[in-house]
Order: C-alpha cells, then structure tokens, then sequence
C-alpha cells in the first residue's frame, strides 16, 4: 500500500518570502501522480499543483513549484512571495496510474504573517 | 474549471435518524466518485469509492450498511448515513474524475457537508 508522509504538522512563513513544504511517498508503483492541494479555512479542497511521475521536469504554477526527486520519493512544495491568502492546510497526495483513488499525507498547516 | 456541488452543507439530526448527502458534478459526467471523511485538523480520509451503476467498494473498517452510497447517474451520487450517532458527526466531502478529457487524471472536490448527530 501507498503511503504519505509530511513530517511538518505547521509551518509559518512572512509575507513575501519562500516557504518550502514537505513530502515524501513510498510505492513500488512506476507509474503514478502526485498532487498537492490547499485546503484554507473554508474547508474547499483545491488543487494547487501536480506531477506525472514519467515528467522528469518539475511543475509550475505561478508561484507554485514541485521539487520532485523521483529516487529520493520526495515531492516538496515551494511557494514563492507568500500571501496572506496563501494560509491553509496543505495536503500532499498520491495517485497510482491505473486508480484514481487517492492517497492523503496528514497535511501542514501554513500561516502567512504579515 | 469543473463544478462539484454538495447539498446541504450543514445538516443537524437527532441520534437514530437517516441523513442522506447529494454529490452533483455541474458540468461533467463522473463515473467515478469518491467520499471522504475529515474529523477536525486531520487529514482526509477516503470511505468509499462510487462507480456510476455498480455497487461501491468501501475501503477496509467503513461500515456498508451504515454508509449507504448510489450512483445513480453520471452526475450524482449520494451518500446515506443510517442510524446516525454522535461519532458519525464529522465533515464528509465528496469527489469526482471526469471519464475522459485532459482532465481525467484529477479529482474535482465538492465544499463538503458537515453534519452534527445530537
């Protein structure tokens, strides 16, 4: 079975700076996703960023990017000028090829000082 | 971007009472919909997957006769919560894939419903 892991319960970063958020998997799997999604206060699950396992380049999304190391099973979070808005619950999860269900790490709490 | 919408998003029974959860996708068709469970601070977690026209696979521990899910179509599912007691009270969101598209590898997430058992 899949299993996430993000060893960072909370994060706080200031207004406008670079916070990086953690993420590591283990799968026997060669083919699979992995997202990361953003949960603020609302409770709105939104999707932030993902990755094809098979895509050696990293994803980017506005301020968003994805240190993915494949070998490693590391799948990190950079966020870059971090806003107010940026405040949330961030989960990371996988998805094999063939299934679509996913599977959640426990998730980081980031807040954006200001 | 794709619509999933929940109804209702906040509903209070009493200990003993049905309460049944609408998941819609507003404009895709979903042959696959998911349903998840999030207690306070915790992460989500998956109870059961929903293939449009077949029974659900409910994952390991997830009570079938307690959590009723059909879907019936390719736009809704619906999750039924039997004889609801105070542990059920928790935040349930539902999730659909389109079936084909560029789209198809992600899940689309509905706002969640949360409901409180008295």
């Amino acid at each position: 079975a899949q299993t996430v892991t993000q060893s960072q319960p909370e994060m706080s970063v200031q207004e406008a700076e670079t916070v990086t958020l953690s993420c590591t998997y283990d799968t026997s799997e060669n083919n699979y996703y992995l997202f990361w999604y953003k949960q603020p206060p609302s409770r709105q699950m939104i999707l932030v960023i993902r990755q094809e396992a098979y895509k050696q380049q990293n994803a980017t999304e506005n301020r968003f990017s994805v240190n993915f190391q494949k070998a490693a099973k590391s799948f990190s979070l950079k966020i870059s000028d971090s806003q107010l808005g940026d405040t949330a619950m961030y989960f990371c999860a996988f998805r094999e090829g063939s299934n679509y269900k996913l599977t959640f790490g426990k998730g980081t709490l980031l807040t954006v000082n200001p | 971007g794709a619509v999933v919408s929940q109804h209702p998003s906040r509903v209070i029974c009493k200990s003993g009472t049905s309460v049944k959860i609408e998941c819609r996708s507003l404009d895709f068709q979903a042959t696959t919909m998911f349903w998840y469970r999030q207690f306070p601070k915790q992460s989500l977690m998956l109870m059961a997957t929903s293939n449009e026209g077949s029974k659900a696979t409910y994952e390991q521990g997830v009570e079938k006769d307690k959590f009723l899910i059909n879907h019936a179509s390719l736009t809704l599912s619906t999750l039924t919560v039997t004889s609801a007691h105070p542990e059920d009270s928790s935040f349930y969101i539902c999730s659909a894939s389109e079936t084909s598209g560029w789209n198809s590898n992600e899940q689309f997430f509905g706002p969640g419903t949360r409901l409180t058992v008295l």
